[in-house]
């Protein structure tokens, strides 16, 4: 059974830099077919894509987002990270990291497994 | 960016009965060369991260009950779930993986009347 588990600060002050960690076990972040998501939900609100990242360190972002986000992938620790610059008020939320499957044949993609999320709250 | 709406943005049914969410894109999510509508729903219930029900519109992944159904094609969407149970109290969200950014719609919440 994969698991993800989100880990880093709760508390970020508004011009500094959210960064967070994904664990993945119980499957490898290398494996084909895969990417590697994160998706943040602000409080009571629905849910925004941010961005992912193939196990080759190929990366897709949120256009409204790609001016201060980095995601990257360290496969030895089977792990991989995302960086939020700038951060303001309106980026606290809940951070979820999914796998993200995906079929290049068919076009076919969804999030099977995600983290259970930590809240990221932006505040001085 | 494709803009998922959905309706109601609340719903109480009683026990038993049928549920319907309606789930519209700003733009087509079918694929012409396939037929097929690149269309998902979740189900996140409280405290839980969500939880993948269908994909392709309509294809149910494996384990969800048979009481939940997708359908529609091209623009607008339907989740039913067909005899409401308790274990079905949850936020419901659509969402296109036609094109990046991946995009969701705001949720309906649906409570038992």
């Amino acid at each position: 059974q994969v698991q993800l588990q989100e880990s880093g600060p709760g508390l970020v002050k508004p011009s500094q830099t959210l960064s967070l960690m994904c664990t993945v076990s119980g499957g490898s972040i290398s494996s084909s077919g895969y990417y590697w998501s994160w998706i943040r939900q602000h409080p009571g609100k629905g849910l925004e894509w941010i961005g992912y990242i193939h196990y080759t360190g190929s990366t897709h972002y949120n256009p409204a987002l790609k001016s201060r986000v980095t995601i990257s992938v360290d496969t030895s620790k089977n792990q991989f990270s995302l960086k939020l610059t700038s951060v303001t008020a309106a980026d606290t939320a809940v951070y979820h990291c999914a796998r993200d499957y995906f079929d290049g044949n068919s076009g076919l993609r969804y999030f099977d497994y995600w983290g259970q999320g930590t809240l990221v709250t932006v505040s001085s | 960016d494709i803009v998922m709406t959905q309706s109601p943005d609340s719903l109480a049914v009683s026990l038993g009965e049928r549920a319907t969410i309606n789930c519209k894109s700003s733009q087509s999510v079918l694929y012409n060369s396939n037929n097929k509508n690149y269309l998902a729903w979740y189900q996140q219930k409280p405290g839980q991260p969500p939880k993948l029900l269908i994909y392709w519109a309509s294809t149910r992944k494996s384990g969800v009950p048979d009481r939940f159904i997708g359908g529609g094609s091209g623009t607008d969407f339907t989740l039913t779930i067909s005899s409401l149970q308790a274990e079905d109290v949850a936020v419901y969200y659509c969402q296109q993986y036609n094109l990046t950014p991946l995009t969701f719609g705001q949720g309906t919440k649906l409570e038992i009347k």
